[in-house]
């Protein structure tokens, strides 16, 4: 069964540093989302793209953050200089249907765990 | 914001009982759907019910929707001790789906 694939698992790194988070969302999909969610708390919208750009983005999508389709297959998600808050479990999921009048079915990855020290 | 709220925020029941989630939603939506999410794991989709439909089924889950009252519920019958997880409610927004904060079902042995 297709699924989507993150890499990596869990991250450490220094407050300052630059983390590149990637995805292989499923081959068909043409709508690409990353959520975080902070420990045990909701889950938060954070971009969403299309037709290789942004779609929405939420409040939580400031200037430290992009996203890319580098190659057709991948989807990154870039924090340019990481804050302690940044620390979270970072989803990304990808759909058939967007998010609007003909919603489809989101699948999720199984998440890269962003630590900041 | 179009945010789902899932009452309870936790709920404990022995093995075999049936579990009952609510949501409620805040503006006029054409769709909702159900993820769960087993704990450090991905979430994943149970079930997604229409504006135009009250009730469906899928195996041992029923959703029903209220849109005159802005309301979904998730029934687990029979619980097993597999299902202890989150379970959340989403809801289409603009380009976005959006997903409440939750209920922690956690099922006793």
């Amino acid at each position: 069964e297709p699924e989507v694939t993150q890499t990596p698992s869990h991250q450490v790194t220094q407050m300052g540093q630059e983390v590149i988070l990637r995805c292989v969302p499923i081959s068909n999909h043409l709508y690409f989302y990353w959520y975080r969610q902070i420990l045990g708390q909701k889950v938060e919208f954070l971009v969403s793209f299309y037709n290789n750009e942004i779609s929405e983005k939420s409040e939580i999508f400031d200037d430290q953050f992009s996203v890319e389709r580098p190659d057709g297959s991948n989807f990154t998600l870039k924090i340019r200089s990481t804050k302690l808050e940044d620390s979270a479990m970072y989803f990304c999921a990808s759909s058939e249907l967007s998010g609007g009048a003909d919603t489809g079915e989101l699948f999720f990855g199984e998440g890269s765990r962003l630590t900041v020290l | 914001s179009q945010q789902g709220e899932e009452d309870p925020q936790a709920l404990s029941i022995q093995e075999g009982e049936n579990a009952t989630m609510n949501c409620s939603y805040k503006t006029s939506i054409n769709n909702l759907q159900w993820y769960r999410q087993n704990s450090g794991r991905g979430l994943v989709h149970l079930i997604l019910i229409r504006s135009n439909e009250r009730e469906k089924h899928s195996g041992r889950l029923r959703v029903t929707l209220d849109t005159s009252k802005k309301s979904s519920s998730l029934l687990i019958t029979a619980s097993r001790a597999a299902d202890t997880a989150s379970y959340f409610c989403a809801t289409p927004w603009f380009d976005k789906i959006i997903f409440g904060k939750g209920t922690r079902l956690h099922i006793l042995p």
